[in-house]
């Protein structure tokens, strides 16, 4: 059964930083591109980042370029993302979601559960 | 940026009835739209990918159509699980992937 589940959320003031994980497993983690896409209290769905299954393939969205770094690591079937410069606005629930097809950035067939970030003084 | 657009909001029916939602592009899209239900407390879930294509374990009641930039997700029938909020998403052109602002089918 494929399962991903997020980690790292939490309450950070702003202009701090966070790292979250989302850990996969029951599918080949490396075949497939990956995206972080989060949900801010009570709002809609906004799409984050986006990483290639080796890596490459790099992409955010325009309101955490230059703050957010998406990364892998295929040997522990691990996807993370750096957050920094952290601002009220990036409050929402961090979804980590797995592209449907292999090697293709497309819908999402699968999303954890999500971890919660506030930011906040 | 594509911008999606969902109509109405916020959709009042009964059980048992027909539901139909509309998302709109702000440009063509061919078939590259995807919707997702989602339940309050949970994750969205993929319902129907590249406009028309249940994905894995959706029930027949739930159909997608169209192309270019006008969609409809139908629900035949309403069964009481089925209320939640639906979202579209386009992969068409990218970067940004981005999603309609979601349409809530409540009970009447």
């Amino acid at each position: 059964e494929m399962q991903l589940v997020e980690s790292g959320g939490g309450l950070v003031q702003p202009g701090g930083s966070l790292r979250l994980s989302c850990a996969a497993s029951g599918f080949t983690f490396s075949s497939y591109s990956m995206s972080w896409v989060r949900q801010a209290p009570g709002k809609g769905l906004e799409w984050v980042s986006v990483i290639g299954g080796s890596g490459g393939s790099i992409y955010y969205a325009d309101s955490v370029k230059g703050r957010f770094t998406i990364s892998r690591d295929n040997s522990k079937n691990t996807l993370y993302l750096q957050m920094n410069s952290l601002r009220a606005e990036d409050t929402a629930i961090y979804y980590c979601a797995k592209h449907r097809k292999v090697a293709t950035i497309d819908d999402f067939d699968h999303w954890g559960q999500g971890t919660l970030v506030t930011v906040s003084s | 940026e594509i911008v999606l657009t969902q109509s109405p909001a916020t959709l009042s029916l009964s059980p048992g009835e027909r539901a139909t939602l509309s998302c709109r592009a702000s440009q063509s899209i061919s078939s590259f739209l995807a919707w997702y239900q989602q339940k309050p407390g949970q994750a969205p879930r993929l319902l129907i990918y590249d406009a028309s294509n249940r994905a894995t374990g959706i029930p027949a009641r739930f159909s997608g159509s169209g192309s270019g930039t006008d969609f409809t997700l139908t629900i035949s029938s309403l069964e009481p699980e089925d209320f939640a909020v639906y979202y579209c998403q386009q992969r068409s052109n990218w970067p940004p992937l981005t999603f309609g602002g979601g349409t809530k089918v409540e009970i009447k």
